[in-house]
Protein backbone atom coordinates (compact mmCIF):
# COMPACT_ATOMS: atom_id res chain seq x y z
CA UNK A 1 0.00 0.00 0.00
CA UNK A 2 1.49 3.86 -0.34
CA UNK A 3 2.74 5.61 2.04
CA UNK A 4 1.04 8.57 3.88
CA UNK A 5 2.82 11.85 2.52
CA UNK A 6 4.51 13.89 4.95
CA UNK A 7 7.08 16.98 4.39
CA UNK A 8 10.17 15.60 4.93
CA UNK A 9 11.17 18.51 6.85
CA UNK A 10 9.75 21.42 8.54
CA UNK A 11 11.67 23.93 11.27
CA UNK A 12 10.19 26.79 14.11
CA UNK A 13 11.94 28.87 16.76
CA UNK A 14 11.49 28.18 20.55
CA UNK A 15 8.13 29.63 21.19
CA UNK A 16 6.81 29.28 17.88
CA UNK A 17 3.69 26.82 16.80
CA UNK A 18 4.56 24.54 13.73
CA UNK A 19 1.68 22.44 11.85
CA UNK A 20 2.72 18.87 10.19
CA UNK A 21 0.58 17.32 7.55
CA UNK A 22 -0.13 13.70 6.30
CA UNK A 23 -1.98 13.06 3.50
CA UNK A 24 -3.70 10.50 2.55
CA UNK A 25 -6.62 9.08 0.30
CA UNK A 26 -10.11 8.16 1.12
CA UNK A 27 -9.34 4.43 1.73
CA UNK A 28 -7.59 5.93 4.68
CA UNK A 29 -6.96 8.97 6.03
CA UNK A 30 -10.28 10.11 4.62
CA UNK A 31 -12.64 7.17 5.20
CA UNK A 32 -11.55 6.56 9.38
CA UNK A 33 -10.88 8.93 12.03
CA UNK A 34 -8.00 6.53 13.07
CA UNK A 35 -4.84 8.40 12.55
CA UNK A 36 -2.04 8.42 14.63
CA UNK A 37 1.36 10.78 15.05
CA UNK A 38 4.63 9.45 16.44
CA UNK A 39 7.51 11.14 18.03
CA UNK A 40 11.50 9.77 17.84
CA UNK A 41 14.01 10.99 19.39
CA UNK A 42 17.36 9.77 17.39
CA UNK A 43 18.42 6.55 18.68
CA UNK A 44 15.30 5.80 20.27
CA UNK A 45 12.15 4.34 19.59
CA UNK A 46 9.22 5.79 18.39
CA UNK A 47 6.74 7.32 20.75
CA UNK A 48 2.58 7.35 20.60
CA UNK A 49 1.75 11.20 20.90
CA UNK A 50 -1.68 11.10 18.99
CA UNK A 51 -4.30 8.45 18.64
CA UNK A 52 -8.17 8.35 16.75
CA UNK A 53 -6.95 12.30 15.51
CA UNK A 54 -7.16 14.35 18.03
CA UNK A 55 -6.57 12.32 21.24
CA UNK A 56 -3.28 12.50 23.41
CA UNK A 57 -2.39 9.58 25.49
CA UNK A 58 -1.65 10.19 29.30
CA UNK A 59 1.16 12.12 29.96
CA UNK A 60 1.53 13.55 26.39
CA UNK A 61 2.12 17.61 26.71
CA UNK A 62 -1.39 19.57 25.13
CA UNK A 63 1.24 21.18 23.52
CA UNK A 64 0.58 18.66 21.06
CA UNK A 65 -2.89 18.86 19.17
CA UNK A 66 -4.32 17.01 15.96
CA UNK A 67 -7.00 17.55 13.49
CA UNK A 68 -8.20 16.27 10.03
CA UNK A 69 -9.98 17.69 7.25
CA UNK A 70 -11.10 15.35 4.35
CA UNK A 71 -7.98 13.43 3.42
CA UNK A 72 -5.15 15.61 5.17
CA UNK A 73 -4.23 15.38 9.10
CA UNK A 74 -2.06 17.77 11.04
CA UNK A 75 0.25 17.72 13.60
CA UNK A 76 0.64 20.66 15.26
CA UNK A 77 2.98 21.85 18.06
CA UNK A 78 2.84 24.81 19.91
CA UNK A 79 5.26 26.98 22.30
CA UNK A 80 8.01 25.31 19.90
CA UNK A 81 10.55 23.46 22.87
CA UNK A 82 14.25 22.44 22.10
CA UNK A 83 13.26 19.08 22.95
CA UNK A 84 10.70 18.69 19.92
CA UNK A 85 13.28 18.15 17.94
CA UNK A 86 12.91 14.94 16.70
CA UNK A 87 11.17 12.83 13.71
CA UNK A 88 7.19 12.50 13.53
CA UNK A 89 5.41 9.65 11.62
CA UNK A 90 1.93 9.68 11.28
CA UNK A 91 -0.17 6.58 10.86
CA UNK A 92 -3.71 5.18 9.29
CA UNK A 93 -5.59 2.01 9.32
CA UNK A 94 -6.85 1.35 6.62
CA UNK A 95 -9.23 -1.05 5.60
CA UNK A 96 -7.34 -2.91 3.10
CA UNK A 97 -4.85 -4.85 5.16
CA UNK A 98 -4.42 -5.47 9.04
CA UNK A 99 -0.61 -3.11 8.50
CA UNK A 100 -1.27 0.63 9.18
CA UNK A 101 -0.33 2.67 6.56
CA UNK A 102 3.00 4.90 7.95
CA UNK A 103 3.53 8.19 6.45
CA UNK A 104 7.31 9.14 5.28
CA UNK A 105 8.41 10.98 8.43
CA UNK A 106 8.79 14.80 8.98
CA UNK A 107 12.44 15.64 10.44
CA UNK A 108 11.15 18.93 13.09
CA UNK A 109 14.42 21.55 13.11
CA UNK A 110 14.20 24.33 16.10
CA UNK A 111 16.08 26.45 14.97
CA UNK B 1 2.43 -0.78 33.43
CA UNK B 2 2.17 -2.01 30.01
CA UNK B 3 5.96 -2.87 28.37
CA UNK B 4 7.44 -4.62 25.36
CA UNK B 5 11.00 -5.92 26.05
CA UNK B 6 13.39 -6.69 23.10
CA UNK B 7 16.29 -8.98 23.22
CA UNK B 8 19.96 -7.12 22.90
CA UNK B 9 21.98 -6.23 19.67
CA UNK B 10 22.89 -8.81 17.51
CA UNK B 11 25.94 -8.84 15.30
CA UNK B 12 26.10 -11.78 12.69
CA UNK B 13 27.87 -12.71 8.88
CA UNK B 14 25.70 -13.13 6.35
CA UNK B 15 23.99 -16.86 5.74
CA UNK B 16 23.94 -17.00 9.58
CA UNK B 17 20.15 -17.47 11.34
CA UNK B 18 19.26 -15.57 14.05
CA UNK B 19 15.83 -15.44 16.23
CA UNK B 20 15.15 -12.20 18.40
CA UNK B 21 12.61 -11.54 20.70
CA UNK B 22 9.44 -9.62 22.05
CA UNK B 23 8.17 -10.12 25.59
CA UNK B 24 4.85 -8.08 26.81
CA UNK B 25 4.17 -7.58 30.57
CA UNK B 26 1.44 -5.62 31.89
CA UNK B 27 -1.62 -6.99 29.67
CA UNK B 28 -3.10 -9.64 28.24
CA UNK B 29 -0.68 -10.68 25.80
CA UNK B 30 -2.91 -12.35 23.62
CA UNK B 31 -5.97 -10.18 23.34
CA UNK B 32 -3.71 -7.59 20.90
CA UNK B 33 -1.86 -8.39 17.78
CA UNK B 34 2.20 -7.82 18.11
CA UNK B 35 3.88 -6.44 14.67
CA UNK B 36 7.60 -6.07 13.68
CA UNK B 37 8.39 -2.89 12.24
CA UNK B 38 11.66 -2.20 10.27
CA UNK B 39 13.49 0.67 10.65
CA UNK B 40 17.24 1.07 8.04
CA UNK B 41 19.44 3.38 8.90
CA UNK B 42 18.73 6.96 8.41
CA UNK B 43 15.04 5.62 7.01
CA UNK B 44 11.30 5.41 8.01
CA UNK B 45 8.98 2.95 9.41
CA UNK B 46 8.18 -0.43 7.43
CA UNK B 47 5.68 -2.92 8.77
CA UNK B 48 6.81 -5.94 8.44
CA UNK B 49 4.52 -8.81 9.61
CA UNK B 50 1.71 -9.15 12.77
CA UNK B 51 1.11 -12.22 14.95
CA UNK B 52 -2.25 -12.57 17.20
CA UNK B 53 -0.81 -14.39 19.51
CA UNK B 54 -4.33 -15.60 20.79
CA UNK B 55 -4.25 -17.93 18.06
CA UNK B 56 -1.16 -17.32 16.00
CA UNK B 57 -3.01 -16.06 13.19
CA UNK B 58 0.07 -14.30 11.31
CA UNK B 59 0.30 -11.75 8.62
CA UNK B 60 3.20 -10.52 6.36
CA UNK B 61 3.85 -7.57 3.89
CA UNK B 62 4.35 -9.38 0.26
CA UNK B 63 7.61 -8.04 0.51
CA UNK B 64 8.94 -9.82 3.99
CA UNK B 65 6.85 -13.13 2.90
CA UNK B 66 9.19 -15.81 2.67
CA UNK B 67 11.89 -13.77 4.01
CA UNK B 68 11.35 -13.74 7.58
CA UNK B 69 9.40 -15.93 10.20
CA UNK B 70 6.98 -14.49 13.02
CA UNK B 71 5.69 -16.75 15.68
CA UNK B 72 4.58 -16.13 19.52
CA UNK B 73 4.54 -18.23 22.22
CA UNK B 74 1.78 -17.45 24.72
CA UNK B 75 2.87 -19.34 27.86
CA UNK B 76 5.82 -16.88 28.00
CA UNK B 77 3.98 -13.80 26.60
CA UNK B 78 6.84 -13.63 24.07
CA UNK B 79 6.83 -12.71 19.82
CA UNK B 80 9.75 -13.67 17.90
CA UNK B 81 11.22 -12.85 14.57
CA UNK B 82 13.25 -14.84 12.77
CA UNK B 83 15.85 -14.79 9.78
CA UNK B 84 16.70 -18.46 8.51
CA UNK B 85 19.64 -16.71 6.17
CA UNK B 86 20.38 -13.01 7.15
CA UNK B 87 21.46 -10.73 4.14
CA UNK B 88 23.88 -7.82 4.58
CA UNK B 89 20.69 -6.04 3.79
CA UNK B 90 18.76 -7.27 6.29
CA UNK B 91 20.81 -4.81 8.71
CA UNK B 92 18.68 -2.36 10.30
CA UNK B 93 16.66 -1.79 13.84
CA UNK B 94 13.63 -4.05 14.61
CA UNK B 95 11.04 -2.95 16.89
CA UNK B 96 7.75 -4.96 18.02
CA UNK B 97 4.56 -2.87 18.51
CA UNK B 98 1.33 -3.74 20.00
CA UNK B 99 -1.50 -2.97 18.07
CA UNK B 100 -4.67 -1.45 19.27
CA UNK B 101 -8.14 -2.26 17.51
CA UNK B 102 -7.98 0.89 15.58
CA UNK B 103 -4.62 0.70 14.24
CA UNK B 104 -3.02 2.41 17.23
CA UNK B 105 0.35 1.46 17.74
CA UNK B 106 0.63 2.28 21.73
CA UNK B 107 3.57 0.42 22.90
CA UNK B 108 6.77 0.12 21.19
CA UNK B 109 9.71 -2.59 22.29
CA UNK B 110 13.33 -0.76 22.92
CA UNK B 111 14.26 -1.93 19.81
CA UNK B 112 16.71 -4.72 18.41
CA UNK B 113 20.03 -3.55 16.33
CA UNK B 114 20.95 -6.01 14.04
CA UNK B 115 23.97 -6.11 12.06
CA UNK B 116 24.70 -8.31 9.55
CA UNK B 117 28.40 -7.89 8.27
CA UNK B 118 31.19 -10.37 6.59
Amino acid sequence: QSALTQPASVSGSPGQSITISCTGTSSDVGAYNYVSWYQQHPGKAPKLLIYDVSNRPSGVSNRFSGSKSGNTASLTISGLQAEDEADYYCSSYTSSSIFVVFGGGTKLTVL
Amino acid sequence: EVQLVQSGAEVKKPGESLKISCKGSGYSFTTYWIGWVRQMFGKGLEWMGIIYPGDSDTRYRPSFQGQVTISADKSFSTAYLQWSSLKASDTAMYYCVRRGPTGTMDYWGQGTLVTVSS
